[in-house]
């Protein structure tokens, strides 16, 4: 099935700074990728993904960029925030694991004022 | 806005007790899953359903099994619940069927503790 790896597992950057994320997926066919977001002792949220058919994808202070070629994706956060201090999660959805998501093992981001 | 609902926030059970979790989504949503989430490993998918009475093993389904009866309404079952299974449980749906919006909504997580 699909195996997918999140680096690093703990991120800490000063206010302001960018904070990036990489993930590398192993199925080739996969098309489909989310990032979640999980504030302490809150529920997972979507806040970007992206389709194999994008390179890039932007919304406002994110932004999720996508090597195919590589098989890695990356989620790029700038100008952070204290409230962007939270587990992150990247997936994809590919052929080998009957197009269920399987999920990375998280990063935590401390944004420290 | 979807509402996925579990019916426990925090729940005890002894060794070898069986062990129910329920799991309500208020959109009509037709897929509905179930992850365990424990530190350092992330999100690991148990069981999933794509449509009532369907059912498809996730990546770590032993020790488990799930039901879905209604469409609204997805079981979590620990048949003989063991210690290595305390563990944080989410349950999500989705539906594929809308604008290809694959977003999973998450319920707020059961913290189960096995004694």
């Amino acid at each position: 099935g699909e195996n997918v790896e999140q680096h690093p597992s703990t991120l800490s950057v000063q206010e302001g700074d960018s904070a990036v994320i990489k993930c590398t997926y192993s199925d080739s066919a996969s098309n489909y990728f989310p990032w979640y977001k999980q504030e302490l002792g809150k529920r997972p949220q979507l806040i970007i993904d992206i389709r194999s058919n994008v390179g890039e994808k932007k919304d406002q202070r994110i932004a999720v960029t996508l090597n195919k070629t590589a098989k890695h994706f990356s989620l790029h956060i700038t100008e952070t925030q204290p409230e962007d201090s939270a587990v992150y999660f990247c997936a994809a959805r590919g052929k080998s694991s009957n197009y269920k998501l399987t999920f990375g093992k998280g990063t935590l981001l401390t944004v420290n004022p | 806005d979807v509402k996925v609902t579990q019916s426990s926030r925090y729940l005890v059970k002894r060794t070898g007790e069986k062990v129910f979790l329920e799991c309500v989504q208020d959109m009509d949503h037709e897929n509905m899953f179930w992850y365990r989430q424990d530190p350092g490993l992330g999100l690991r998918l148990i069981y999933f359903s794509y449509d009532v009475k369907m059912k498809e093993k996730g990546d770590i389904p032993e020790g488990y099994s799930v039901s879905r009866e209604k469409k609204e309404r997805f079981s979590l079952i620990l048949e003989s619940a063991s210690t290595n299974q305390t563990s944080m449980y989410l349950c999500a749906s989705n539906s594929l069927d809308r604008g290809f919006n694959e977003k999973l909504f998450f319920g707020s997580g059961t913290q189960l503790s096995v004694l």
